[in-house]
């Protein structure tokens, strides 16, 4: 069974760019949340798909938004970056219909921006 | 509002000692803990859960946690570690009334001598 993939592997982008980053989750699973994992900060959660649909947010401002299409992969894009959105970005899927279930992570996607 | 707090940032034991992690969240209602782990060059993978029942739950490897409602607790523990057990150690939370948003703790850096 094939994992969480995320693309792509690194990013490098510099100030005021965008960012775009996928994620496909694993087969069967609804859910999709974003972390950003920055160094010393631990996992920040940014946002939570579930059958297409926003169902949460972290604190990050309005250029972190995101979309889950049809077939349950996911999109994060960042607009107008800054120094400090270089961080790991990790997905997760989860079974969406087990509220309280496992996340499985996939390997990431560093941003770095310059 | 959910959070998670690992006071250990840093931990160096050497093989065979034993380890205990802290882990406080803070949450009113009802809550799953989870411990997650990520060995170097792995992504995160789950160690252990508690959703309901017994506070005393086993992981995988030889781990442990135990929930203390009284205390907001969950700390993970291990009689004796070893090399292989060195990782970066996450605990989370998953609280209800509708949110269902997983919040991570900044992680604790465990490094095992040999």
């Amino acid at each position: 069974e094939a994992g969480v993939t995320q693309s792509p592997t690194h990013l490098i982008k510099t100030r005021g760019q965008q960012a775009t980053l996928r994620c496909s989750p694993i087969s069967g699973h609804t859910s999709v949340y974003w972390y950003q994992q920055a160094l010393g900060l631990g996992l920040q959660f940014l946002l939570w798909y579930d059958e297409g649909e926003e169902r949460n947010r972290g604190n990050f401002p309005p250029r972190f938004s995101g979309r889950q299409f049809p077939n349950y992969s996911s999109e994060l894009n960042v607009n107008a970056l800054e120094l400090e959105d270089s961080a790991l970005y990790l997905c997760a899927s989860k079974d969406g219909g087990s509220s309280f279930g496992e996340l499985f992570f996939g390997e990431g996607s560093r941003l770095t921006v310059l | 509002a959910q959070s998670v707090s690992q006071h250990n940032h840093h931990v160096i034991l050497s093989e065979a000692a034993s380890l205990e992690l802290g882990c406080n969240y803070s949450y009113g209602g009802t809550v799953n803990l989870f411990w997650y782990v990520q060995y170097p060059g792995q992504h995160l993978q789950l160690l252990l859960k508690y959703f309901s029942g017994d506070p005393l739950v086993k992981g995988i490897k030889g781990f442990e946690a135990e929930f203390i409602k009284s205390k907001f607790s969950f700390n993970l523990r291990k009689p004796s570690v070893q090399w292989s057990d060195t990782a970066e150690y996450f605990c989370a939370v998953i609280g209800g009334s509708g949110t269902y948003k997983y919040i991570f703790g900044t992680g604790t850096r465990l490094k095992v001598l040999a």
